[in-house]
């Protein structure tokens, strides 16, 4: 079945630094979706990528989809305390597995003031 | 209230328990999910449902048991659970239930099995 990897894990960084996540599919996909969870919370939706090469900023932040729609990036400037959580994304590859959202593990970051 | 309510916040029960997780969205949303978060692992799709109806269980124990009354409210019948099923379970919905439709999470329910 499909699958989806995101690296890395834990991600630790003092504030002002910059911070990135990746996200790999086995499978093209037709849409992406990124969602945060701050610590005790929920998760939170943030963006959808749909097209190849797609790239779309809010604020500091900035999310890619790959040229070929299989992998995807988050990137954000100059961390802040309030950045803090867990970034997700999930993948949807449409065909047979149209309607399912598959989640990757997310990245914990952490920042230091 | 807007948004996606669940109830209990925290639930602590025995393996012999019955117990019940409720859920309410008040979005208009036509389909509604649960998924399992644990520790170290990616959201687990459990049940979704469309118009009331169930479109996928995701190979789930027959001790979790859905129940979709209308498309407001989703339940989750919880018997005879193990340890292992400690965990917080997430309610979500969203208009439909195209891949391209965006997740609105509800706070979860922490539970925890004795």
């Amino acid at each position: 079945g499909q699958q989806v990897m995101q690296i890395p894990q834990y991600q630790h960084v003092q504030e002002g630094e910059d911070f990135t996540t990746y996200c790999n599919s086995s499978t093209t996909l037709s849409n992406i979706q990124w969602y945060k969870q701050r610590p005790g919370g929920h998760p939170v939706f943030l963006i959808q990528l749909v097209k190849s090469g797609e790239v779309k900023k809010q604020k500091r932040l900035t999310f890619q989809f790959g040229e070929a729609k299989k992998n995807s990036s988050l990137h954000i400037t100059a961390t802040q305390t309030t950045d803090v959580g867990t970034y997700f994304c999930a993948g949807n590859a449409g065909g047979t597995s149209y309607g399912k959202l598959t989640f990757g593990q997310g990245t914990i970051l952490t920042v230091h003031p | 209230e807007t948004g996606v309510t669940q109830t209990p916040r925290h639930l602590v029960m025995g393996m012999t328990n019955k117990k019940s997780l409720k859920c309410e969205q008040h979005l208009g949303h036509n389909a509604m999910y649960w998924y399992k978060q644990s520790a170290k692992k990616p959201l687990e799709l459990m049940f979704v449902y469309n118009f009331k109806e169930q479109t996928e269980n995701n190979s789930v124990p027959s001790r979790f048991s859905p129940e979709c009354p209308n498309s407001s409210h989703l339940f989750l019948h919880l018997h005879t659970l193990q340890p292992e099923d400690s965990a917080l379970y997430l309610c979500a919905s969203s208009p439909g239930t195209s891949g391209a439709n965006v997740l609105t999470f509800g706070a979860g329910s922490r539970l925890t099995v004795l």
